[in-house]
């Protein structure tokens, strides 16, 4: 069966990265894009990016351009994501989801990491 | 960026009970492809989102048929036909038929 499996908490220090991982089993895993979606209690759910992992094309929403940096593994069938300079408005639930291209929408999801951005 | 609007923002409602939940786009989200990438999901609590419809209208596997949805455009319902006790929590629309994509502020279904 699908899976996606996601790191379940970061604690991290404001201004310092953190790099989060979706490791996928049950499928092909250059034949579907992943996405990248954040959730918060104040701004809901907010898409931030794609990657196709075959090619390692990615797309970002303009929000997140320069914040987030998607790329994969193929070897290892993992997806990941780097926040950079991390703030108190990066807390948050990040889930990774897998793209049924044919009508753009995300069928499988991940559990989600939780960030915490503290000092 | 397509701005979804979902109400209402809370539902009250019994074991058996029919609801609808509305989401309105500020843009058509027919798409030049003549698809329409508009899509239901539910967030039961303390779990991640899960997909219920696709494209509108398109059941998703194992998906009970209680669940439909409907629209074109921008006005777009999704339709629960007697309630259960497993379909608490929040729907949410999402879009994919703009850059970037786009979800609304959910809807949370709870029990009366």
């Amino acid at each position: 069966q699908v899976q996606l499996q996601q790191c379940g908490a970061e604690l991290v220090k404001p201004g310092t990265p953190v790099k989060m991982s979706c490791k996928v089993s049950g499928y092909t895993f250059t034949s579907y894009v992943i996405s990248w979606i954040k959730q918060t209690t104040g701004q809901g759910l907010e898409w931030i990016g794609y990657i196709y992992p075959e090619s390692g094309s990615t797309g970002y929403n303009e929000k997140f351009k320069g914040k987030a940096t998607l790329t994969v593994d193929k070897s290892s069938n993992t997806a990941f994501m780097q926040l950079s300079s991390l703030a108190a408005g990066d807390s948050a639930v990040y889930y990774c989801a897998r793209v049924a291209q044919d009508y753009w929408y995300f069928d499988f999801w991940g559990p989600g990491t939780m960030v915490t951005v503290s000092s | 960026d397509v701005v979804l609007t979902q109400t209402p923002p809370t539902l009250s409602a019994t074991i058996g009970q029919s609801v609808s939940i509305s989401c309105r786009s500020s843009q058509s989200l027919l798409h030049s492809n003549g698809n329409t990438y508009l899509h239901w999901l539910l967030q039961r609590p303390g779990q991640s989102p899960q997909l219920l419809i696709y494209s509108v209208s398109r059941l998703e596997s194992g998906v009970p048929n209680r669940f439909s949805g409907s629209g074109s455009g921008t006005d777009f319902t999704l339709k629960i036909s007697g309630v259960e006790a497993e379909d608490l929590g929040v729907y949410y629309c999402v879009q994919g038929t703009h850059a970037p994509n786009t979800f609304g502020a959910g809807t949370k279904l709870e029990l009366k």
